[in-house]
């Protein structure tokens, strides 16, 4: 059975422009969850989406945004860049049972 | 607003035992659980405990949960080189709810 898999790995922007990171969840999962994690802030919750509906969002900026596709594959986009922003962004995707997140490798954003 | 709080740091000698120590706030945590981090890669899911349980064991990892005192935490038997990582608590009232984890311990395991 295939993991989550988040594309690109890693990626470099400059300050200003926009970033659209992608995630394929585990077949069958219908839920899918971004996470952002810095050295500063630790892992911290951006949005979840279901059905290709935004259950769930947190504390961030609306710069942050994402989307669902019927396939369950989600992107989230980042427009405007700041430093700030340069983080690992981790998707986990889920099942309806409560046995965890499948969390994918993650895409590292340098923001330069 | 829910909190997790764990130690920052533990060093232990192969073939110790190794417990890695987790408190939440949120008293409607209803699934809490474990991930390990190692260099470079995301996040993986160790395992999980409900609410309604005090204890789970799978192989070498004993999970014990203290919900009087919202206390979790977790026990590696015979900790080798390999469990070298960061591990990371994490609860949430629901399913398909958001994670709120801590902010990790670093694990040493010394030869």
């Amino acid at each position: 059975k295939a993991g989550v898999t988040q594309t690109p790995r890693y990626l470099i922007k400059t300050r200003g422009q926009q970033v659209t990171l992608s995630c394929s969840p585990i077949s069958g999962h219908r839920s899918v969850s971004w996470y952002q994690q810095t050295p500063g802030q630790g892992l911290q919750f951006l949005f979840e989406y279901f059905s290709e509906t935004q259950r769930n969002k947190g504390n961030f900026p609306g710069r942050f945004s994402g989307r669902q596709f019927s396939n369950s594959r989600s992107e989230m986009n980042v427009s405007t860049l700041e430093l700030g922003d340069s983080a690992l962004y981790l998707c986990a995707s889920s099942s309806a049972t409560g046995d965890g997140y499948t969390f994918g490798s993650g895409t590292r954003l340098t923001v330069v | 607003g829910e909190d997790v709080e764990q130690s920052l740091f533990l060093s232990v000698r192969e073939g110790d035992s190794s417990v890695i120590n987790c408190t939440y706030t949120d008293s409607s945590s209803t699934y809490l659980y474990w991930y390990k981090q190692e260099p470079g890669a995301g996040l993986q899911l160790l395992t999980y405990i409900f609410s309604n349980m005090d204890m789970k064991q799978d192989q070498r990892l004993t999970v014990l949960l203290n919900k009087k005192d919202k206390h979790l935490s977790l026990r590696i038997a015979d900790t080798q080189t390999g469990d070298s990582a960061i591990y990371f608590c994490a609860e949430t009232p629901g399913v398909q709810r958001a994670l709120t984890f801590g902010s990790g311990t670093r694990l040493q395991v010394q030869p």
